[in-house]
């Protein structure tokens, strides 16, 4: 089993449309989670990190639950410059290492 | 203000050939790090450092080396090209105090070995 999981898509969505990506992790002892967005051969930047209590950022909006080990990334109200790929981060148990999803592809359509 | 850039942005090599990719930043982080990224794969940690002087392994280690002089500048040295190193290396820095920090890129390597 990867020790980070993402439904590789690609999400083909409307845009206006809402949408939900999930993530899950293997290890129990992880500390750190985040969202990182990448477009199309650049390199990747951060979106938000996630918090125990759930966070929002606009049309963004993160939860983590521990019980079941998911992350979950939710976009309301698309763009068509949403369009790119999503990766899910989240620090190992031992110190200075982050393990990264392989990303879910996002492609919003006019 | 810069950030963190990577030289080459491109490259090509033949088997058994050496090269070092450069990585610098100038936003003063103590940790730094270089990954690989490969089709339908997540980002693999090769190496990372977490101040001058400091470096340690990562999963995926084995055909690279690195070093860290000083606080801005973290190299990666391909000993001996195979074409399994064929990929995007990125390499990245943060102000790392336990995890929650963000992640700094640069724009990443294109290598191809032949």
């Amino acid at each position: 089993r990867k020790e980070v999981e993402q439904d590789p898509g690609p999400f083909n969505v409307p845009e206006g449309a809402t949408v939900a990506f999930n993530c899950t992790y293997s290890n129990s002892a992880s500390q750190s989670f985040f969202w990182y967005r990448q477009d199309c051969r650049k390199e990747p930047k951060l979106l938000m990190s996630v918090y125990s209590s759930g966070n929002e950022d606009g049309r963004f909006t993160a939860q983590l639950n521990r019980a079941s080990q998911y992350i979950s990334l939710l976009i309301r109200d698309s763009k068509l410059s949403d369009s790119a790929t999503y990766l899910c981060v989240v620090s190992s148990d031992s110190n200075y290492q982050l393990i990264w999803g392989a990303g879910t592809k996002l492609i919003i359509k006019p | 203000n810069a950030g963190v850039t990577q030289t080459p942005k491109f490259q090509v090599l033949k088997t058994g050939q050496s090269m070092t990719l450069q990585c610098a930043q100038d936003m003063n982080h103590e940790y730094m790090s270089w990954y690989r990224q490969d089709p339908g794969m997540g980002l693999r940690l090769i190496h990372y450092s977490v101040g001058a002087g400091i470096t340690d392994q990562g999963e995926v280690p084995n055909g690279y080396n690195v070093s860290r002089s000083t606080t801005e500048d973290f190299p990666l040295r391909l000993l001996s090209a195979a074409p399994s190193q064929t990929s995007v290396y990125f390499c990245a820095s943060s102000s790392w105090k336990g995890g929650g920090e963000t992640q700094y890129f640069g724009p990443g390597t294109r290598l191809l070995v032949l």
